[in-house]
């Protein structure tokens, strides 16, 4: 079974230019989440998808963030326009049917972001 | 406070010690909790999971749950230098459908 396929594994971008980020979960996931990563930080959700729904995005900033996961499966972050502190890993995540909570979830390998 | 905290170390243990790692949580509704271990450089791997007070054990890995002091904690017996990582505490709180991750604790296991 394929894990979480996350691309691109790294990218460096100067400050105001636009980034996307894409995820494609484990196979029968309904449930995909994108978390931020800082460096020494645990992970903290920014969004979280059942289905093609976005049932939680109250951490998303939404002026300059934006998401989504069009047919249900895979879903793509994008940040326009792009700052210094928004330099960190952006991990993707899967669960089944909304059992994240309760069965905790496969991360995939996180798309390490460089704004300068 | 925050809603789930862990000593951030770094814990130093030598090889073959038992290793322990703390975490406690503020929710008193959460109901599942989780272990990942993060090597440097690569994403979080979930290890262990308990839900119920008291311990489960998994191999050299024992989790130990107690919901009245809102506490969680990992044991790792006969600590390996492959050990080496940060271990993140997760909590599945109560109001939403989500995981709440600590900051997480580095473990060193000098050989």
């Amino acid at each position: 079974e394929a894990g979480v396929v996350q691309s691109p594994r790294y990218k460096i971008i100067e400050k105001k230019q636009p980034v996307a980020f894409w995820c494609n979960p484990i196979s029968g996931h309904n449930t995909l989440y994108w978390y931020l990563q800082n460096l020494g930080q645990g992970p903290e959700l920014l969004i979280r998808y059942e289905n093609e729904e976005a049932v939680d995005d109250s951490q998303l900033p939404k002026d300059r963030f934006s998401a989504e996961r069009l047919k249900g499966v895979d879903s793509t972050l994008k940040i326009q326009p792009a700052e210094l502190g928004d330099s960190a890993v952006y991990l993707c995540a899967s669960s089944q049917e909304g059992r994240g909570g309760g069965y905790g979830y496969t991360f995939g390998s996180g798309t390490r972001l460089t704004v300068v | 406070q925050k809603e789930v905290e862990q000593n951030s170390g770094p814990l130093s243990v030598p090889e073959g010690a038992i290793a322990s790692l703390n975490c406690t949580y503020s929710d008193r509704g959460s109901q599942s909790f989780f272990w990942y271990r993060q090597y440097s450089g690569k994403s979080p791997e979930l290890i262990m999971f308990i839900y119920s007070n008291g311990d489960k054990e998994d191999g050299r890995f024992t989790a130990q749950l107690n919901k009245a002091s809102q506490y969680v904690s990992l044991l790792i017996r006969d600590s390996q230098p492959s050990d080496s990582a940060t271990y993140l505490c997760a909590v599945n709180i109560k109001y939403g459908n989500k995981l709440v991750f600590g900051a997480g604790t580095i473990l060193r296991v000098k050989s």
